[in-house]
């Protein structure tokens, strides 16, 4: 049950807009639209920020969007804040056994 | 609000076992199917179990099967997960997390840790 890829990192400066890749299989990622991604700080639970692929649920900011393409959903942060400074993960809910992503770092610079 | 209270962490030698617990309150708990996520601090998340709302199925990471069993407790809005014949690699902090129709992991708890050292 391995885990969906990642980059380990990335950055970008205040206001710009970064893109987040998950691959995963035909089997998963390709196949479903249960694509998920949380938003985790430092020492905190991590939080639902995309679902469906694209969806976002109330209260998350429209500067979150998602996107899937084959194998590979993405997240796309635009307008990019310090606060935006966290680990994301992506999830592929099609059925069990559930499969996270090893997770993305992203620096705000 | 939503609460979600993980506890029975702790220490624990190879092979022992453990009982964690998940309090659950602010939402409409037996409607939810409710899973444990377990992460390795400054590591990435791991799915471990998954129970549907009204207790008839769950299901397992092969990681854990055999060796860990998830339950609930609709009348007491709780969660479990009794962890037996425990290895090094399980250490981590668990999560408990609710899954409704249509968010995945909507709400998390903030985890309980546990060790498992000699």
């Amino acid at each position: 049950q391995s885990a969906l890829t990642q980059p380990a990192s990335v950055s970008g400066s205040p206001g710009q807009s970064i893109t987040i890749s998950c691959t995963g299989t035909s089997s998963d990622v390709g196949s479903y639209d249960l694509v998920s991604w949380y938003q985790q700080h430092p020492g905190k639970a991590p939080k639902l920020m995309i679902y469906d692929v694209t969806k976002r649920p109330s209260g998350v900011s429209s500067r979150f969007s998602g996107s899937k393409s084959g194998n590979t959903a993405s997240l796309t942060i635009s307008g990019l804040q310090a606060e935006d400074e966290a680990d994301y993960f992506c999830c592929s809910y099609a059925g069990t056994p559930v499969r996270f992503g090893g997770g993305t770092k992203l620096t705000v610079l | 609000e939503v609460h979600l209270v993980e506890s029975g962490g702790g220490v624990v030698q190879p092979g022992g076992s453990l009982r964690l617990s998940c309090a659950a309150s602010g939402f409409t708990f037996g409607v939810y199917a409710m899973h444990w996520v377990r992460q390795v601090p400054g590591r990435g998340l791991q799915w471990v179990a998954l129970i549907s709302g009204d207790g008839s199925t769950a299901f397992y990471a092969d990681s854990v099967k055999g060796r860990f069993t998830i339950s609930r407790d609709n009348s007491a809005n709780s969660l479990y997960l009794q962890l037996n014949s425990l290895k090094r690699e399980d250490s981590a902090l668990y999560y408990c997390s609710a899954t409704s129709a249509t968010h995945p992991f909507e709400y998390w708890g903030q985890g309980t840790l546990i060790a498992v050292s000699s």
